[in-house]
């Protein structure tokens, strides 16, 4: 089992520009959410979904789009980067019932310049 | 006041050494406590989980929940170099689909010295 993979692991953006982020999970966890991590700062939840189709907004929803078509995969969609987004981005997975045992992927980590 | 805080270090002990972290919270709403430990450049992952008050121990790992005081702490006990990493305290109160809308601290910068 590969976990949670994400992709790309680093990123440079103009401010602007448009990406995704990708995530995908080989766990089966129907649970899974986006966490922004700054420098110094606590992991902010961006968004969140419940499984496939559904979707819910978290902490920090702004400036962000996701979208969940199937069980394994959790797009980040950044629109119109701007430089306050610059961070690191993980995507994280749950089984029903985890109750805060998330497992994370790696990061990706963002630059908008 | 901040939800969790969390002094954020750095914290350097030398091996062998007993380490003691530690998180306040002011929502009384929280019950579920967890310790993630996140390396360098790595994704957290889950340490230790607490529901409620009381004490919960893995190996030289023991996690302290008093509700009463709104604090958490986890102590390692025979510090070990393999443990430096970043320690982050995380909560919540809620079960089902906002399960991992966890609230996390800042984290604390452990450094353990051979």
């Amino acid at each position: 089992n590969a976990g949670v993979t994400q992709t790309p692991k680093f990123r440079i953006l103009k401010i602007g520009q448009s990406m995704t982020l990708q995530c995908t999970q080989d766990m089966n966890h129907n649970y899974m959410y986006w966490y922004r991590q700054d420098p110094g700062m606590g992991l902010k939840l961006i968004y969140y979904s419940v499984g496939a189709g559904i979707t819910d907004k978290g902490e920090v929803p702004n400036g962000y789009n996701v979208s969940r078509s199937t069980t394994e995969d959790f797009p980040l969609r950044l629109e119109l980067a701007a430089p306050s987004q610059t961070s690191v981005y993980f995507c994280a997975s749950s089984p029903p019932g985890g109750l805060g045992e998330l497992f994370f992927g790696e990061g990706s980590r963002l630059t908008v310049l | 006041q901040k939800e969790v805080e969390q002094d954020p270090g750095p914290l350097s002990v030398p091996e062998g050494a007993i380490v003691s972290l530690n998180c306040t919270y002011s929502n009384s709403a929280f019950q579920y406590f967890m310790w993630y430990r996140q390396y360098s450049r790595k994704g957290p992952e889950l340490l230790m989980y607490t529901y409620s008050s009381g004490n919960k121990e893995d190996g030289r790992f023991t996690a302290q929940v008093d509700k009463s005081s709104k604090y958490i702490s986890l102590f390692i006990r025979d510090s070990q170099p393999s443990d430096s990493a970043t320690y982050l305290c995380a909560m919540s109160g809620a079960y089902g689909g906002s399960q991992g809308n966890l609230i996390f601290g800042k984290g604390t910068k452990l450094s353990v010295k051979p």
